[in-house]
């Protein structure tokens, strides 16, 4: 099956620093996604970009299909950023939309 | 976006018993819902797709009558987890979209602590 890889798998920030997580995966791809599971588990949608740039407030994604990785950007990173964010990925071709998703980058933003 | 409800969000139990979660799409007809399992500090796994209608799609390794996987309606899908033992004990969630767009909403988590 398709793999996805997220790096760093831990992040430490300081309040206020800016940062960008990875996603790499192995095939082509119909859909990608990054969400936020925050301490309760809930996973907040942050992007659905199978391909270009996205920017949504402090938060920026840009996936290069043909180079398949995606990036996450975030600037002026705050505590209620904190969590873990996850990259998921749906393989194409197939007609499944079920998502794929990497093993996440935990972030801690400290004050 | 598309909102998912998924009920119960906590659920304690004693070995042996079952349990059952109720994943429900509140203002998009859901033809397909996903149900995924995570264990701490892991990645989310799916276990099932439910098709509403129709019997489920496990994933390899998943056992089916295990986790009972029911989709009456367009807006229901359900997971049973059948006599539930400490190993059960996870994180599940769905979720689901629209086909207006390829973008997948879950719902809120359901934490099975067995005993």
């Amino acid at each position: 099956g398709i793999q996805v890889e997220q790096s760093p798998p831990d992040l430490i920030l300081q309040e206020g620093a800016n940062s960008t997580l990875r996603c790499n995966f192995s095939d082509s791809v119909n859909n990608l996604q990054w969400f936020h599971q925050n301490p309760w588990g809930q996973l907040i949608n942050l992007f659905y970009i199978p391909s270009g740039t996205k920017q949504n407030g402090r938060l920026s994604a840009t996936t290069v299909a043909t180079e398949r990785y995606s990036l996450l950007y975030i600037s002026s990173s705050q505590t209620t950023d904190s969590g873990v964010y996850f990259c998921a990925v749906e393989l194409g071709g197939t007609g499944r939309r079920a998502l794929t998703f990497g093993s996440g980058t935990r972030l801690q933003v400290q004050p | 976006g598309a909102v998912v409800s998924q009920h119960p969000s906590w659920v304690i139990c004693k070995s042996g018993t079952s349990v059952k979660i109720e994943c429900r799409s509140l203002d998009f007809q859901a033809t397909t819902m996903f149900w995924y399992r995570q264990f701490p500090k892991q990645s989310l796994m799916l276990m099932a797709t439910s098709n509403e209608g129709s019997k489920a799609t496990y994933e390899q390794g998943v056992e089916k009558d295990k986790f009972l996987i029911n989709h009456a309606s367009l807006t229901l899908s359900t997971l049973t987890v059948t006599s539930a033992h400490p190993e059960d004990s996870s994180f599940y969630i769905c979720g689901g979209g629209g086909y207006n767009t390829g973008e997948l909403f879950f719902g809120e988590g359901s934490r099975l602590t067995v005993l």
